[in-house]
């Protein structure tokens, strides 16, 4: 069974930095391209950034282009974004997905998510 | 970016009813669409990929239709564990994008 755990979200001053990261277990994690897809309270899903399952090609959304790295390390089977220059409008439940494959993908299985707070 | 434009945003249904709701790219993304369901304080959950594909698992009430530009996706008899909110989502071309969704209430 495909089991994503997010982990590291909480409340930060604007400006500041966050790191989350998301265990996966129940399948080959190397073999998959995993992503970051955000929802502010009240709001609609906002697709966030894609690594490929090789690490060799990362994606990301304009708004969080230049601030957000997304990273994966595949012998512990963690998916990790690093969060800079955090701004109010990045307060949103951040969700792990498992891709249906190496690179262009949909998602089949999602985590629980993790809420991110950026405020004073 | 391609855009996704989800109609309507809202729709107020019955069980037994029929629903379609459409899904409409600024862009030709061929049949690379994927649908969603998303009910409150949950994480969404996969019912079609590409375009037209049933996810495993997923009730047969449930279709999708569509290619290039213009997607659907169809109830055929609502139940009540229907009403929740769907999104779109299209996988051709990078960054991925979500339609705004639409909300299925009960009438």
């Amino acid at each position: 069974e495909v089991q994503l755990l997010e982990s590291g979200g909480g409340l930060v001053q604007p400006g500041g930095s966050l790191r989350l990261s998301c265990a996966a277990s129940g399948f080959t994690f190397s073999s998959f391209a995993m992503s970051w897809v955000r929802q502010a309270p009240g709001k609609g899903l906002e697709w966030v950034s894609l690594i490929t399952g090789g690490a060799d090609g990362t994606y990301y959304a304009d708004s969080v282009k230049g601030r957000f790295i997304i990273s994966r390390d595949n012998s512990q089977n963690t998916l990790y974004v690093q969060m800079n220059s955090l701004r109010a409008e990045d307060t949103a439940v951040y969700y792990c997905a498992k891709g249906s494959g190496y690179n262009s993908v949909w998602y089949p299985n999602w985590g629980q998510g993790t809420l991110v707070t950026v405020s004073s | 970016d391609i855009q996704m434009t989800q109609s309507p945003s809202s729709l107020s249904a019955s069980v037994g009813d029929r629903v379609t709701i459409t899904c409409r790219a600024s862009q030709g993304i061929n049949y690379w669409l994927a649908w969603y369901q998303q009910k409150p304080e949950k994480a969404p959950k996969s019912l079609i990929y590409a375009a037209s594909s049933l996810q495993s698992g997923v009730p047969s009430r449930f279709s999708g239709s569509g290619s290039g530009t213009d997607f659907t996706l169809t109830i055929s008899s609502l139940q009540p564990e229907d009403f929740a909110t769907y999104y779109c989502q299209q996988y051709n071309t990078y960054p991925y994008t979500f339609g705004q969704g639409t909300k299925l209430e009960i009438k």
